[in-house]
């Protein structure tokens, strides 16, 4: 089946600190990989995808992710976290057979908040 | 440009009622989805279009139906409400491009059944 895990569902870092969040998948075609954030009551923004190609993949807001094929993992990281980056974070897989109208599959989420 | 606009922001409506949520895609991109986010099942896919015909659809019963026009707005449709419908709705607008495909959400409709 296809799935997306963020086995995270809540994780507390302190501004400055570097920030991990963990995203498995398992997906049967070649995967296309998300990662949105969402503030409360908004919608989603992207942060990041992967398509193809360079498996470190750079997004906004100072955030990057790297696919790993053999485990099956598209992680994201932030090297200092900043008080503004709290929100909830999604990772997503999508395929790559169709150009446009695939139907995404969400994690449940990883609530990020910062102390200070 | 303008981005995803969702129309309305907040509704309430009455169990058995119907409703009606729209959404203006990014000028250009031909295709629609629309996903349910809910704090026990999270963000599920409800259906996408495409140049006016329905490509995909989610697992959802068929109260929940859609339509895209030919300016690409598409409209979603749920009727006979249950309190299980309150959610908020996000529609996505995404078009091709060698980088692949982007996917820009709206800001979402927050829909309460009471």
């Amino acid at each position: 089946a296809q799935s997306v895990t963020q086995p995270d569902i809540h994780i507390t870092v302190s501004e400055g600190a570097s920030l991990e969040l963990r995203c498995n998948y398992s997906y049967g075609a070649t995967p296309y990989l998300f990662w949105y954030v969402q503030s409360p009551g908004q919608g989603l923004q992207l942060l990041l995808k992967y398509f193809s190609g360079d498996t470190l993949v750079q997004g906004i807001k100072g955030f990057e992710a790297e696919f790993k094929r053999s485990q099956s993992s598209f992680n994201l990281r932030k090297p200092s976290v900043h008080w503004s980056d709290a929100a909830e974070y999604f990772c997503a897989v999508g395929s790559m057979a169709n150009q446009a109208g695939t139907a995404l599959i969400f994690g449940k989420g990883t609530t990020l908040s910062v102390s200070s | 440009k303008a981005g995803v606009t969702q129309t309305p922001r907040y509704l309430i409506k009455t169990r058995g009622q119907q409703v009606t949520l729209s959404c203006s895609p990014i000028s250009g991109h031909r295709s629609v989805s629309w996903y349910q986010q809910t704090p026990g099942q999270g963000l599920q896919f409800l259906f996408e279009y495409f140049s006016e015909t329905q490509r995909n659809k989610g697992n959802f019963p068929g109260r929940f139906s859609g339509r895209q026009f030919s300016n690409s707005r598409s409209e979603m449709n749920v009727s006979t409400l249950e309190l299980g419908d309150s959610a908020l709705y996000l529609c996505a607008s995404s078009v091709y491009r060698d980088t692949g495909y982007g996917y820009t959400f709206g800001s979402g409709t927050r829909l309460t059944v009471v």
